[in-house]
């Protein structure tokens, strides 16, 4: 079946601090992945998304994510977060092909401590 | 370039009532996804739609129907709401740009409560 585990409910690191927010998955087959984040009471906005290549892919606001075939993950990571990165985050996994729906994990709430 | 759009932004019903929600997608797709995002929850894949066509459903009941018109925009009905159907209803877009091939956009969502 497939599906998408985030491990960690709620995180909270200090400001200035890295991160890391885990996510595996369980696919067919040579999956899509994406990391989607949501402040409260929005929709979802594109962090990065692997379809193939280079396995660590760079995303928007500093947000990088690395792609592990031998351990079925994608894990999130900031060198530095910011008090603005507070939101919840969500990591999918979609088909490889047009436009297929998306499999969403349950989510982490990432909380900064100032 | 306007992104998704999403009307309304909130909407109470009561038990047993239908509803009505609209989906603008993001100009160049024609691609449309609806999902369902319970409180506290991911986001839930309902159907999408393709050339006016329902091309995937997901695990959910027949009381949720939709429709896509000829300009890509599309709605998402749901009869006899039960107070389970309470969540915010986001719309996705998607379509063969050159650089983001096949990615969802999602629109900001409309918050139904049933009560």
């Amino acid at each position: 079946a497939q599906s998408v585990t985030q491990p960690d409910i709620h995180i909270t690191v200090s400001e200035g601090a890295s991160l890391e927010l885990r996510c595996n998955y369980s696919y067919g087959a040579t999956p899509y992945l994406f990391w989607y984040v949501q402040s409260p009471g929005q929709g979802l906005q594109l962090l990065l998304k692997y379809f193939s290549g280079d396995t660590l892919v760079q995303g928007i606001k500093g947000f990088e994510a690395e792609f592990k075939r031998s351990q079925s993950s994608f894990n999130l990571r900031k060198p530095s977060v910011h008090w603005s990165d507070a939101a919840e985050y969500f990591c999918a996994v979609g088909a490889r092909r047009s436009a297929s729906k998306i499999i969403f994990g349950s989510g982490t709430r990432l909380s900064i401590r100032p | 370039d306007a992104g998704v759009t999403q009307s309304p932004t909130h909407l109470i019903k009561t038990r047993g009532q239908q509803v009505t929600l609209r989906c603008s997608p993001k100009s160049g797709h024609d691609t449309v996804s609806w999902y369902q995002q319970a409180l506290g929850q991911g986001p839930q894949f309902i159907f999408q739609y393709y050339e006016e066509e329902e091309r995937q459903r997901g695990n959910f009941p027949d009381r949720f129907s939709g429709h896509q018109f000829p300009n890509y925009s599309s709605e998402l009905n749901v009869n006899a709401l039960l107070l389970g159907d309470s969540a915010l209803y986001l719309c996705a877009s998607s379509g063969r740009d050159r650089e983001y091939l096949d990615t969802q956009y999602f629109g900001p969502g409309t918050r139904l409560t049933v009560l």
